[in-house]
């Protein structure tokens, strides 16, 4: 079946401006979380949805950053005034929610360049 | 101190050696071990889970030491194919969020 993907695969943008990042879940899957990984980095969460219940945010580095989820569908990544440091691969990966052992999917990321 | 620590490398291993991989984790209320595999500019993949009494898949066998906090990753017979970054991953009891190491790079050498 169809696994986790994203939107757009690269973005170029200008420094200030804003971008949106979209994630399409494997269907079925209630949790959902975002990352970001610098090159040479390890992985930063970011943001995770389970259902309809509050997201936990605490790892979102700034209030430039921000992320909705519709339901347990798409999910979008807003970056606002971008910043040359927001230069990133930004992961999204989704799981059932229902186990401690699941697995999580990866899609293949947004590579996003600041310039 | 890190939540999740792993020796960088990278480990320059010949075809058909043994190389093990250790991670340490911090939080002793961590529950779940994984270690997922990451090709240069791709996602994360699983590799496989680590569970309390070990487990093996193939080439691959993975430990996990509570008592010391550290869960390991041994590969024997490696091939080229192996070459990749390795991450460590732990959840904490009672969450749902994940802890990524860094990764610990291995390049497999002809």
């Amino acid at each position: 079946g169809a696994g986790v993907s994203q939107s757009p695969s690269n973005k170029v943008t200008e420094k200030g401006k804003d971008v949106e990042l979209r994630c399409d879940p494997i269907s079925g899957h209630t949790a959902l979380y975002w990352y970001r990984q610098r090159l040479g980095q390890g992985l930063e969460f970011l943001i995770y949805f389970q259902g309809n219940s509050a997201p936990d945010k605490s790892g979102l580095p700034s209030d430039r950053f921000s992320a909705e989820r519709t339901g347990e569908s798409v999910s979008t990544l807003t970056i606002q005034r971008t910043q040359q440091e927001d230069s990133a691969v930004y992961l999204c990966a989704s799981s059932t929610g229902t186990s401690l052992q699941e697995t999580q999917y990866f899609g293949p990321g947004t590579r996003l360049l600041v310039l | 101190r890190k939540e999740v620590e792993q020796d960088p490398g990278p480990f320059n291993v010949p075809e058909g050696a043994t190389v093990a991989f250790n991670c340490t984790y911090s939080n002793s209320a961590s529950q779940s071990f994984f270690w997922y595999r990451q090709d240069c500019r791709k996602e994360p993949k699983l590799l496989m889970s680590v569970y309390s009494s070990g487990n093996e898949d193939g080439r691959f066998t993975a430990q996990l030491n509570r008592a010391s906090q550290y869960i390991s990753l041994l590969i024997r017979d490696s091939k080229l194919s192996d070459s990749a970054t390795y991450l460590c991953v732990v959840k904490t009891s009672g969450t749902y969020k994940y802890i990524f190491g860094t990764g610990t790079r291995l390049k497999v050498l002809a």
